[in-house]
């Protein structure tokens, strides 16, 4: 079946790189995303990478894409107290446009002064 | 252009009421979804829908009923809730074909079962 895991907390000081990591069970995922929640709101897609990659970079935003292991990471360049908030780790199983979407606990990046 | 639109943002229940979360999107998206998400837990699938007349059971789908009515919508519905349905309610929808790659969620529904 599907599962993902996620490190439920992650303390970073400020202007240091944030890792957090995830790791999937299904091989058929097709897209592995990462979603942003700040208290009390709803989740933003961060990135996302499609299952043929091993890396995207979006500014300040690294994703790392180990397929023979089915580990996923996200690191955070310079990371700002905006960046305090929860993290998702999702997997999307399958080709069809109607596969599921399943989400990890979440990882709470917290960062000190 | 709204995305995905919930509805209440707030509800309280006492046990045993029912009740109908509703969700709409104005994307043309195929796929529909319901999770629910309790502290520590992540975000659970409820159910979901690949296209309008169908529907799907998630990982947690006991308690809960729903109903693509068309495109658009996708309610969930409550038909006696419990104390351990007080939850976070999220609908999201996904495109299809290249807007596969991402999925837009709806602000939330905060629901306490009394």
């Amino acid at each position: 079946g599907e599962d993902v895991e996620q490190s439920l907390f992650l303390s970073v000081r400020e202007g240091d790189s944030s890792v957090i990591n995830c790791t999937y069970t299904d091989s058929s995922s097709t897209y592995l995303y990462w979603y942003k929640q700040e208290p009390g709101a709803g989740l933003q897609l961060l990135t996302y990478i499609f299952s043929n990659m091993d890396m995207k970079q979006d500014q300040r935003l690294t994703v790392l894409l180990n397929k023979k292991d089915k580990h996923l990471s996200l690191r955070i360049a310079d990371t700002q107290t905006g960046d305090s908030a929860i993290y998702f780790c999702a997997e999307s199983p399958g080709y069809s446009s109607a596969s599921k979407i399943i989400f990890g606990s979440g990882t709470r990046l917290s960062i000190r002064p | 252009n709204a995305g995905v639109t919930q509805t209440p943002k707030f509800q309280v229940l006492k046990t045993g009421q029912s009740m109908t979360l509703q969700c709409a999107q104005d994307m043309n998206h195929n796929s529909m979804y319901w999770y629910r998400q309790d502290p520590g837990m992540g975000l659970r699938l409820i159910y979901y829908s690949a296209s309008e007349g169908t529907t799907d059971k998630g990982e947690v789908p006991n308690g809960y009923n729903v109903s693509r009515l068309n495109k658009r919508e996708f309610s969930l519905r409550l038909e006696s809730a419990a104390p351990s349905q007080t939850s976070v309610y999220f609908c999201a929808s996904r495109g299809q074909g290249a807007q596969r790659s991402e999925a837009f969620f709806g602000q939330g529904t905060r629901l306490t079962v009394v």
